[in-house]
């Protein structure tokens, strides 16, 4: 069975901030990771996710993530923050066969100030 | 990307009826579609997987005679919930992964649902 903890509930920054959102997982088998956003009352949507290959992804409205198998994370990051990335921030896992159902972390609230 | 539609977006309900929402893949065939329920300020718990054709296969601790499950066809799988009770208010989002694509999954607009 996976498992993801988000280590932040809350994360306050300033505008144009850089900022991290952490993410570890655990797993007994080779996973997909991936970063979904959600605002309020809404779905979630795809920032990005990680697969194969190289373990620095891109994703949408600048954010990047790195995945780290050793120390097991998939750290989110952004080099300068807006108004409006303030969002609920989703780290999620799958085992990276089939189509199998995503695990979701806790999630953590980025909350951009003026 | 690949369009999930969820319908109805917020419902309210008396106690003791009950409520169908779905969930519609636009543009693509899911022959999985998985049920997410979200409490206030809280992740998403996944409820079912809904499996087209076949039963769902529910989560420990779902009740599966409270939340009913129907995959009919490939583009389609609704949740009802019956016998709603207060408890049972949440926001409830679907999702479907894409099995053309590179595993990634779309979710639905998400439904409000308040039952009164």
């Amino acid at each position: 069975a996976q498992s993801v903890t988000q280590l932040d509930s809350q994360v306050p920054v300033f505008e144009e901030a850089p900022v991290e959102l952490r993410c570890n997982y655990s797993s007994s088998v080779s996973v997909y990771l991936f970063w979904y956003v959600q605002y309020p009352n809404q779905g979630l949507q795809l920032l990005l996710k990680y697969l194969s290959g190289s373990t620095l992804v891109k994703g949408i409205n600048g954010f990047e993530a790195e995945f780290n198998k050793s120390q097991t994370s998939f750290h989110l990051r952004k080099p300068s923050v807006h108004i409006s990335d303030t969002a609920e921030y989703f780290c999620a896992v799958s085992e990276s066969w089939g189509y199998n159902k995503l695990i979701f972390g806790a999630g953590t609230r980025l909350a951009v100030h003026p | 990307g690949a369009v999930v539609s969820q319908h109805p977006s917020r419902v309210i309900c008396k106690s003791g009826t009950s409520v169908k929402i779905e969930c519609r893949s636009l543009d693509f065939q899911a022959t999985t579609m998985f049920w997410y329920r979200q409490f206030p300020k809280q992740s998403l718990m996944l409820m079912a997987t809904s499996n087209e054709g076949s039963k769902a296969t529910y989560e420990q601790g779902v009740e599966k005679d409270k939340f009913l499950i129907n995959h009919a066809s490939l583009t389609l799988s609704t949740l009802t919930v019956t016998s709603a009770h207060p408890e049972d208010s949440s926001f409830y989002i679907c999702s479907a992964r894409d099995e053309t694509g590179y595993a990634e999954a779309f979710f639905g607009q998400g439904t409000r649902l308040t039952v009164v």
